[in-house]
């Protein structure tokens, strides 16, 4: 069964350090997301990206985050100097549409990359 | 006033048990209602997807909208310890995001 796909499982960063999370989605899916998990909170989305542009993006996805496509296959949440608050669980999804049908707009999510900033 | 309630629990239970679980919201356009589980440590997984009002039955689980209450159901008949996790009720706002509740930890112990 397809699923998608994050890399690295944990990432163990400073303060003020950049990171790139990846996320390979699933193949013949054509939008994106990324949430956040703080532990012991809620899922909270962050950003949604389809045909290479942003597409909606919630109040915490402010001037440090950005997200790129750079190829077919990955998609990438990039946070240009973490704080300590942006420790979280994040996770990529993926969905085959927005509309349409009872399934094709499914959020299938990965297992998340677990970010620690120190 | 917080878009989507829901019980943290945790929730412990006998295997066989009938499980409840259940989410209020806030905003009556919300049209698109959802039921993820989530294993410790992983990433949530579907597991119902309602459209409007209504029950929706899948194998042992059933999941309830009842619009005009604002409120949403999940039930798990003959519950079994695979089915300790943390479940999430999530609602779609929009055509992008989805809006999640707390989630409820739920125990089934043999």
């Amino acid at each position: 069964e397809p699923e998608v796909t994050q890399t690295p499982s944990h990432q163990v960063t400073q303060m003020g350090q950049e990171v790139i999370l990846r996320c390979v989605p699933i193949s013949n899916h054509l939008y994106f997301y990324w949430y956040r998990q703080i532990l012991g909170q809620k899922v909270e989305f962050l950003v949604s990206f389809y045909n290479n542009e942003i597409s909606e993006k919630s109040e915490i996805f402010d001037d440090q985050f950005s997200v790129e496509r750079p190829d077919g296959s990955n998609f990438t949440l990039k946070i240009r100097s973490t704080k300590l608050e942006d420790s979280a669980m994040y996770f990529c999804a993926s969905s085959e549409a927005v509309w349409g049908g009872r399934y094709t707009d499914t959020q299938y999510f990965g297992p998340g990359t677990r970010l620690t900033v120190l | 006033q917080k878009e989507v309630e829901q019980d943290p629990g945790p929730l412990s239970v006998p295997e066989g048990a009938i499980v409840s679980l259940n989410c209020t919201y806030s905003n009556s356009a919300f049209q698109y209602f959802m039921w993820y589980r989530q294993y410790s440590r992983k990433g949530p997984e579907l597991l119902m997807y309602t459209y409007s009002s209504g029950n929706k039955e899948d194998g042992r689980f059933t999941a309830q909208v009842d619009k005009s209450s604002k409120y949403i159901s999940l039930f798990i008949r003959d519950s079994q310890p695979s089915d300790s996790a943390t479940y999430l009720c999530a609602l779609r706002d929009g055509y992008n995001k989805l809006i999640f509740g707390a989630g409820t930890r739920l125990a089934v112990h043999p």
